[in-house]
């Protein structure tokens, strides 16, 4: 039974088009991650969301925007998709902000050609 | 923000030899330090955390190491096995829910058999 689930885990689209990735998580943890790990291997927050709401946004481009319709899920959308999104998006949970063991999804291989 | 810096960036050891990683963080709020292990096409993992109250803590073959005047901390893995092959990263974070956790850039660790 899959901890933190994230689909697809691999996503391979053209320069310009809207995707979307979705997450899950069954801990009944409070809070939930996106991080982007790039070619290099360099694993950077984006968003993090503490039950439902937005508490962190780094300086990530206004074509990313994060979704949590309820504390459980945590979804992200890319709109007018560039080749440097191009990437491996994980989502994660904690139970509580910041200081506490993440739990990782497997992970969605974003490949924009 | 928090920066973390992570040395060195590959490391290749003999099987039965002792490897250390070191990371330094820049924000002295900081109070929790955990270390990951990611393995080829996997999610990250924890494999050891320490907080700012203590200054060693050993789990089996790891152990991890934290001079808090000296804003850095180190993970020691000894009789390494080929199994331990994997990217580690280092992460630090402050209390309070203010930031997520902020990762080094990670150390690919060999062990040849």
């Amino acid at each position: 039974d899959t901890a933190v689930s994230q689909t697809p885990k691999y996503l391979v689209t053209q320069m310009g088009n809207d995707k979307s990735i979705k997450c899950e998580q069954n801990l009944g943890h409070d809070t939930m991650y996106w991080y982007k790990q790039d070619s290099k291997k360099f694993l950077k927050i984006m968003f993090s969301y503490n039950n439902k709401e937005l508490i962190i946004n780094e300086t990530v481009p206004n074509r990313f925007s994060p979704k949590s319709p309820d504390k459980a899920h945590l979804n992200l959308h890319i709109n007018s998709l560039e080749l440097g999104d191009s990437a491996v998006y994980f989502c994660a949970s904690s139970q509580a902000r910041g200081t506490e063991k993440l739990f990782f999804g497997s992970g969605t291989q974003l490949s924009v050609l | 923000g928090e920066n973390v810096e992570q040395h060195p960036s590959t490391l290749s050891v003999q099987e039965g030899d002792s490897a250390v990683i070191k990371c330094t963080y820049s924000d002295s709020a900081s109070n929790y330090f955990p270390w990951y292990k990611q393995e080829l096409g996997k999610r990250p993992q924890l494999i050891i955390d320490i907080r700012s109250n203590v200054g060693e803590k050993k789990d089996q073959r790891i152990a991890v190491t934290l001079n808090k005047t000296a804003k850095h901390f180190s993970l020691h893995i000894t009789e390494t096995q080929p199994e331990d092959s994997a990217v580690y990263f280092c992460a630090a974070a402050a209390g309070g829910g203010r930031r997520a956790l902020t990762f080094g850039s990670g150390t690919r660790l060999q062990v040849q058999p």
